[in-house]
């Protein structure tokens, strides 16, 4: 069984379109994040939900939109895409904000 | 905001030699400190945390020690082998759901 798993693992599309990544988790944690790993291999937040509710939105830009539906998935939305949106895309949950995050295999999400 | 500052940023050891990364915090508030494994292709995975009541952890050929007067804590791999090639990361987080990494360490073990 998966623990968190995310959909789809590759992602190949042209600048101005929309895309959607989906991630679900079934350790029965609260809290649910987004995460973009660079070319640079460099790990930075994005998103942080706790209970489905918003709690940090680390300066994404607004074409970026997540939606928790339940605590046990967390969609990311992002319109407009842009050549520098082009990384890997990791969804991670844990139960509360200090223990282990357990990530998903990610998205490769490249725009040409 | 916390920020995470990772070194080295590669590291290369002879196979059964120690490995050791160092990392420090900016905000006295963070008081869990986990350290994560990334394989080529693969997704980031715990292999050892602490938190700030603790100021050491072992656990077999792993080991992570915490100074938090200093603000700094350290990954300790001993007797390194070939499989502990990859990609490490240092985190720190505080009570607001925010995790935040290190720029990474890449090690590299030579048979």
């Amino acid at each position: 069984d998966t623990a968190v798993s995310q959909t789809p693992k590759y992602l190949v599309t042209q600048m101005g379109n929309d895309k959607s990544i989906k991630c679900e988790q079934n350790l029965g944690h609260d809290t649910m994040y987004w995460y973009k790993q660079d070319s640079k291999k460099f790990l930075k937040i994005m998103f942080s939900y706790n209970n489905k509710e918003l709690i940090i939105n680390e300066t994404v830009p607004n074409r970026f939109s997540p939606k928790s539906p339940d605590k046990a998935h967390l969609n990311l939305h992002i319109n407009s895409l842009e050549l520098g949106d082009s990384a890997v895309y990791f969804c991670a949950s844990s139960q509360g904000g200090l223990s282990e995050a357990f990530f998903g295999q990610g998205t490769r999400l490249t725009v040409v | 905001g916390e920020n995470v500052e990772q070194h080295p940023s590669t590291l290369s050891v002879q196979e059964g030699d120690s490995a050791v990364i160092k990392c420090t915090y900016s905000d006295s508030a963070s008081n869990y400190f986990p350290w994560y494994k990334q394989e080529l292709g693969k997704r980031p995975q715990l292999i050892i945390d602490i938190r700030s009541n603790v100021g050491e952890k072992k656990d077999q050929r792993i080991a992570v020690t915490l100074n938090k007067t200093a603000k700094h804590f350290s990954l300790h791999i001993t007797e390194t082998q070939p499989e502990d090639s990859a990609v490490y990361f240092c985190a720190a987080a505080t009570n607001d759901y925010k995790l935040s990494f290190g720029a990474g360490t890449t090690v590299t073990v030579r048979a």
